[in-house]
């Protein structure tokens, strides 16, 4: 069965700095998908970041970049230049096309920025 | 852009009460979800579809069932609602993969709360 782990329940960063969020999976596919959601409070889900398993080189858009481990299997997510509007819960999640079109999620990260 | 529509943001109903959370999308997306999101649970996904008419359990269906009549539309149905199923629902939608990297489009959510 595939298993999506986030471990960090909740974590803090001052506004302008980096923050990494940690996000393991299990399975035993090769050709998947791992993407980033990201969940304002009281707002709507959206995705942040999305990362191809066949790809080598890690995604980026703007602040946020990933680091992919596929031999590790793990996902990261760094926030750059940390702002207030990134407060969130983040949610890791694994796709393949042998899921039946099934979303796996972790269980989120509550992330905190401090002004 | 993806539109996903809750029919409610926040609702309360009594125990014992057959309750209908309807959820819209206006992207012709062949696959929808429903999920349930708890504090330190994730999301937990109740039940999909794939096509109209067409549905799959998730890891938690007891107690739900679903309607896909029509594509753009998935109803989610507590047949006897009880305490225990007062959560965050949210439904999803997604387009049907030729490699899975399609992102889940998610709606607003609904509050419900069973009295």
């Amino acid at each position: 069965a595939q298993t999506v782990t986030q471990s960090q329940p909740e974590m803090s960063v001052q506004e302008a700095e980096t923050v990494t969020l940690s996000c393991t999976y299990d399975t035993s596919e090769s050709d998947y998908y791992l993407f980033w959601y990201k969940q304002p409070p009281s707002r709507q889900m959206i995705l942040v970041i999305r990362q191809e398993a066949y790809k080598q080189q890690n995604a980026t858009e703007n602040r946020f970049s990933v680091n992919f481990q596929k031999a590790a299997k793990s996902f990261s997510l760094k926030i750059s230049d940390s702002q207030l509007g990134d407060a969130a819960m983040y949610f890791c999640a694994y796709r393949t096309h042998n899921t039946g079109n099934q979303f796996y999620f972790g269980t989120g990260t509550s992330l905190t920025v401090i002004p | 852009d993806v539109k996903v529509t809750q029919s409610s943001r926040y609702l309360v109903k009594r125990t014992g009460e057959k309750v209908f959370l309807e959820c819209v999308q206006d992207m012709d997306h062949e696959n929808m979800f429903w999920y349930r999101q708890d504090p330190g649970l994730g999301l937990r996904l109740i039940y999909f579809s794939y096509d109209v008419k067409m549905k799959e359990k998730g890891d938690i269906p007891e107690g739900y069932s679903v309607s896909r009549e029509k594509k753009e539309r998935f109803s989610l149905i507590l047949e006897s609602a009880s305490t225990n199923q007062t959560s965050m629902y949210l439904c999803a939608s997604s387009s049907y993969p030729r490699g899975a990297r399609q992102p889940q489009h998610f709606g607003d959510g609904t509050r419900l709360s069973i009295l």
